[in-house]
């Protein structure tokens, strides 16, 4: 069965360091997707980035980049130059099935809450 | 690219009264939908999800029950509400041919 694991319940950064959130996954499904997202406050749940598992290279989004194993099956966000709007919920997800599938339904972590110290 | 709009926004209702929860999306057609429910500091809890009109997959066996009436209409609702489904409820849509899902702003229910 498909499993995402975030062993990081809390991570804290200093402004303008990088910081990497962990993201290991379980599937035996040899095509799937990998994604983060961030959930402020507010509520709101903002896609940030994503990784098919056949794609060669590293996904980037500007200071998002997705450190992709799929060897050790670990997604791993690394967030560049961080800033005090980071501080917020990420959540890893996956979905079975590279480009779309069926239903496309996804399964998510627990998540990690990251705070940016000024 | 698409909008999802959820209302209401907050909600506190009584144990035993019913719910509707709706959302909408503007902007795409023939779309995915998905209710998602997040306990408090938990991650997310696939609900319901439904790839067409009337076409409705329940995930998980409780007391809610979803529909989709319209193409781009998707409504959450239960007959008598329990204390546990007090919750974060998230709408969201995957259209065809991309990979992402986007999510609503959700709607925060409380059952005191």
């Amino acid at each position: 069965a498909q499993k995402i694991t975030q062993t990081q319940p809390g991570m804290f950064v200093q402004e303008k360091e990088a910081v990497t959130l962990d993201c290991t996954y379980d599937t035996s499904d040899p095509s799937y997707g990998l994604f983060w997202y961030k959930q402020p406050s507010s509520g709101e749940m903002i896609f940030l980035i994503y990784q098919g598992s056949y794609d060669q290279q590293n996904a980037t989004e500007g200071r998002y980049s997705l450190n992709f194993q799929k060897a050790r099956k670990s997604a791993n966000l690394v967030i560049s130059a961080s800033q005090l709007g980071d501080s917020a919920m990420y959540f890893c997800a996956m979905r079975e099935g590279q480009h779309g599938g069926s239903q496309g339904n996804l399964i998510f972590g627990k998540g990690t809450k990251l705070s940016v110290k000024p | 690219s698409q909008t999802i709009h959820q209302w209401p926004a907050t909600l506190v209702q009584p144990v035993g009264s019913p719910l509707s929860l709706e959302c909408t999306v503007e902007g795409t057609s023939n779309p995915n939908l998905y209710w998602y429910r997040q306990a408090a500091g938990r991650g997310l809890q696939l609900l319901f999800y439904s790839v067409g009109i009337g076409q409705i997959s329940s995930e998980v066996p409780q007391n809610l029950s979803a529909s989709r009436p319209q193409d781009r209409q998707f409504i959450l609702s239960s007959k008598k509400l329990l204390l546990s489904d007090s919750g974060f409820y998230l709408c969201a849509c995957m259209t065809g041919g991309s990979y992402e899902q986007y999510f609503g702003p959700g709607t925060r229910l409380t059952v005191t």
